[in-house]
């Protein structure tokens, strides 16, 4: 069975820091692996997908990376805003487009000002 | 335009009463799931349905049962609710890349 953790659990930085979020997963058979965003009372925002035969996916100040083989992900977001107080959570996707999400439990960012 | 709306948002209930989440989408997916997320902020899935045809379904109480009238649409019933079952649930729908979730709905069984 699929187990997906999370480090840490909570993180609070200053503004303008650079930060890794990161993710670890116990079966390297995956399919695909996401990132979300989950803001307080809100649902899940997708973020990033890496595919199984990726190493990194960008968007923005977002980096995600994957290496698979050792069942881990990594989140860098850049210079990072109050705005990016959220809720991270990653899901790794197993076997095919119709296999279930297993998630961590979330890395709970704060960004001061 | 929402793309995956549920309601209620919230709902509040005696235990031991019958209740009905709904769901939909305009996203054209085929694929759409409910998922649990407990007060510990654990999401976890609990059914999953492709073109109206039930492809997953959790070790969940037969309590639950989901149903998809159409495939925009997976509705969610629960019976004899239970304290236990206080929680969170979202629905999501994908295109079997990225998953695309309702803003859920907070079920508080008093």
């Amino acid at each position: 069975k699929q187990e997906v953790t999370q480090i840490p659990a909570a993180l609070s930085v200053p503004e303008g820091e650079n930060l890794v979020l990161n993710c670890s997963f116990t079966d390297s058979a995956i399919y695909n692996l996401q990132w979300f965003r989950q803001d307080p009372g809100k649902g899940l925002t997708s973020l990033l997908l890496i595919q199984s035969s990726q190493r990194e996916q960008t968007s923005g100040r977002l980096n995600a990376s994957l290496d698979k083989s050792s069942g881990r992900s990594t989140l860098y977001i850049a210079a990072s805003q109050p705005g990016d107080s959220a809720t991270y959570l990653c899901a790794v996707r197993r076997s095919s487009t119709l296999g279930r999400l297993y998630f961590g439990r979330g890395t709970q960012l704060t960004v001061w000002p | 335009d929402t793309a995956v709306s549920q309601t209620p948002k919230y709902l509040v209930t005696q235990m031991g009463n019958d209740k009905s989440i709904k769901c939909e989408q305009n996203l054209g997916h085929d694929t759409m799931y409910w998922y649990k997320q407990d007060s510990k902020k654990f999401l976890k899935i609990m059914f999953s349905y492709n073109n109206k045809e039930l492809i997953i379904n959790e070790t969940v109480p037969n309590r639950f049962s989901p149903k998809s009238p159409d495939k925009a649409h997976l509705n969610l019933h629960i019976n004899s609710l239970e304290l236990g079952d206080s929680a969170v649930y979202f629905c999501a729908s994908g295109d079997g890349e990225k998953l695309f979730f309702g803003s859920g709905t907070q079920l508080s069984v008093l």
